[in-house]
C-alpha cells in the first residue's frame, strides 16, 4: 500500500522561504506529484519529480529522495496568494496509474 | 477554453434518495477519476476510466457508482448504500498515459445529506 504525511500546518510571513515536507511509505512509484488547493476550489498541479534531486519551476522547487523516502515544496518569495494547502501524490508503479495523494498541508501566509 | 465542467456546484441529497453528479470535459483525455475530499483531507479515489465503457473502482467504491459512454463524460452516482456521502467531491482527467502529466480537475461539487 501507500501511505504519505505531511504537516496539517505551516506558517509563514510573506517574502519569506517555507518547506513543505512529505514522508511517504510505499512498495513503488513513478514520480512525487504536488498540487496546490484554495479553499473551495480545485486542486491545480504545480510540479513533478520522476528522479531524485531538484526541480525548480518559477517560486515553487520540489524535492526528492528516494533513499530517504521523502520529499518536499520549496516556495520562495511568499505572497498572500500562497495561503492554500498543498498535496503530495505518488502514483504506484502498479496497476493502472492512478494519483494516490498525502494527508495535505495548509499553508498561511500573513503580511 | 478546454476544461473539466462539474455540475451541480452544490447538491443537497435527502435520506435514502441516489443523486448523479456530472463531470465533462473537452480536453480529449482519456483517463478520467472521481475522487472524495473530507474536510481537512486528502483526495481518496473511487473509480477511475481509462477508455470508454471502461472503469475500475478506487479505494472507496462502495455506494458509488459510474459510467463512460462517452470520453467527454464520466458521471458518478452517489447511491442511498453510500452512509456518509456528504463530501466535496472531484473529478479529474489527465491527458497521457505516462506519468508526469499533471490532472486536470473540475471545480468540484459539495454534496450534503439534508
Amino acid at each position: 500500500g501507500q501511505s504519505l504525511e505531511q504537516p496539517s500546518e505551516v506558517t509563514a510571513v510573506e517574502g519569506a522561504i517555507v518547506q513543505i515536507n512529505c514522508t511517504y511509505q510505499t512498495s513503488g512509484f513513478y514520480g512525487l506529484s504536488w498540487y496546490q488547493q484554495h479553499d473551495g476550489g480545485a486542486p491545480t498541479f504545480l510540479s513533478y519529480n520522476a528522479l531524485d534531486g531538484l526541480e525548480e519551476t518559477g517560486r515553487f522547487s520540489s524535492f526528492l529522495s528516494r533513499s530517504d523516502s521523502y520529499g518536499y515544496l520549496l516556495l520562495q518569495e511568499l505572497q498572500m496568494k500562497d495561503s492554500a494547502s498543498y498535496f503530495c501524490a505518488v502514483t504506484p508503479n502498479t496497476g493502472f496509474q492512478k494519483l494516490v495523494f498525502g494527508t495535505g498541508t495548509r499553508l498561511l501566509v500573513s503580511p | 477554453d478546454g476544461g473539466i465542467t462539474q455540475s451541480p456546484k452544490y447538491l443537497f441529497r435527502k435520506e435514502g434518495q441516489n443523486v448523479t453528479l456530472s463531470c465533462e470535459q473537452n480536453l480529449n483525455h482519456d483517463a478520467m477519476y472521481w475522487y472524495r475530499q473530507d474536510p481537512g483531507q486528502g483526495l481518496r479515489l473511487i473509480y477511475y476510466s481509462q477508455i470508454v465503457n471502461d472503469f475500475q473502482k478506487g479505494d472507496i467504491a462502495e455506494g458509488y457508482s459510474v459510467s463512460r459512454e462517452k470520453k467527454e463524460s464520466f458521471p458518478l452516482t452517489v447511491t442511498s448504500a453510500q452512509k456518509n456521502p456528504t463530501a466535496f467531491y472531484l473529478c479529474a482527467s489527465r491527458a497521457g498515459a505516462q506519468d508526469g502529466y499533471g490532472y486536470t480537475f473540475g471545480s468540484g461539487t459539495r454534496l450534503t445529506v439534508v
